[in-house]
């Protein structure tokens, strides 16, 4: 069975500072991993994806995810919070059948 | 762009009813998607389908069922509401069954009382 790790509810960052949003993953075989974000009363809103190839991965809004097979982690990056980065975060795995994380909230102060 | 619309934003039901959430997209996408989400626990999937008139279980299907009469229209059935089935739900579509993004739409906060 697949399953996802978001060890932190919320995470707290001043605006312009660097933020990551961590998650970690369990997958058997090669891993689809996902990032999504939900802003209030709004559906999910695709980031980003990992199939295969480079380690990092660009998205959108200028956030990024590192993906690290040795620590089984996709911890979601951008170089400079922006207050509208404000949402929750949700990490997924797998193909179709996506597994997702419990979702990290991300507050970012001005 | 895709749009997923779900047919209510807010819905109050009693417990007891038979409850029909409704989601329709625009974008011939082979596959659609029921979650609920709750506070902590992520998302869950609840039904999915792959085609037209096929449904398959996903993690959470009890007390659920679904319908697909037609490839852009999924729906979702709650038998007889329970308080336990108070939740946002969430319909998504994806493109093929690789590795296409969902596509969710805004949610149908349901309250079972």
């Amino acid at each position: 069975a697949q399953s996802v790790a978001q060890p932190e509810d919320q995470v707290n960052v001043a605006e312009g500072n660097p933020l990551t949003v961590k998650c970690t993953y369990s997958v058997s075989g090669n891993p689809y991993l996902f990032w999504y974000v939900q802003y209030p009363n709004r559906g999910l809103q695709f980031l980003l994806k990992y199939i295969t190839g480079d380690n990092l991965v660009k998205g959108s809004y200028g956030f990024e995810a590192e993906f690290n097979k040795s620590q089984t982690s996709f911890h979601l990056k951008k170089p400079s919070a922006l207050v509208s980065d404000s949402a929750l975060y949700f990490c997924a795995v797998g193909g179709n059948m996506l597994t997702f994380g419990g979702g990290t909230r991300l507050m970012v102060k001005p | 762009d895709v749009k997923v619309t779900q047919s209510s934003r807010y819905l109050v039901k009693r417990t007891g009813e038979k409850v029909f959430l409704e989601c329709v997209q625009d974008m011939d996408h082979e596959n659609m998607f029921w979650y609920r989400q709750d506070p902590g626990l992520g998302l869950r999937l609840i039904y999915f389908s792959y085609d037209v008139k096929m449904k398959e279980k996903g993690d959470i299907p009890e007390g659920y069922s679904v319908s697909r009469e037609k490839k852009e229209r999924f729906s979702l059935i709650l038998e007889s509401a329970s308080t336990n089935q108070t939740s946002m739900y969430l319909c998504a579509s994806s493109l093929d069954r690789g590795d296409s993004p969902l596509h969710f739409g805004n949610g149908t906060r349901l309250t079972v009382t």
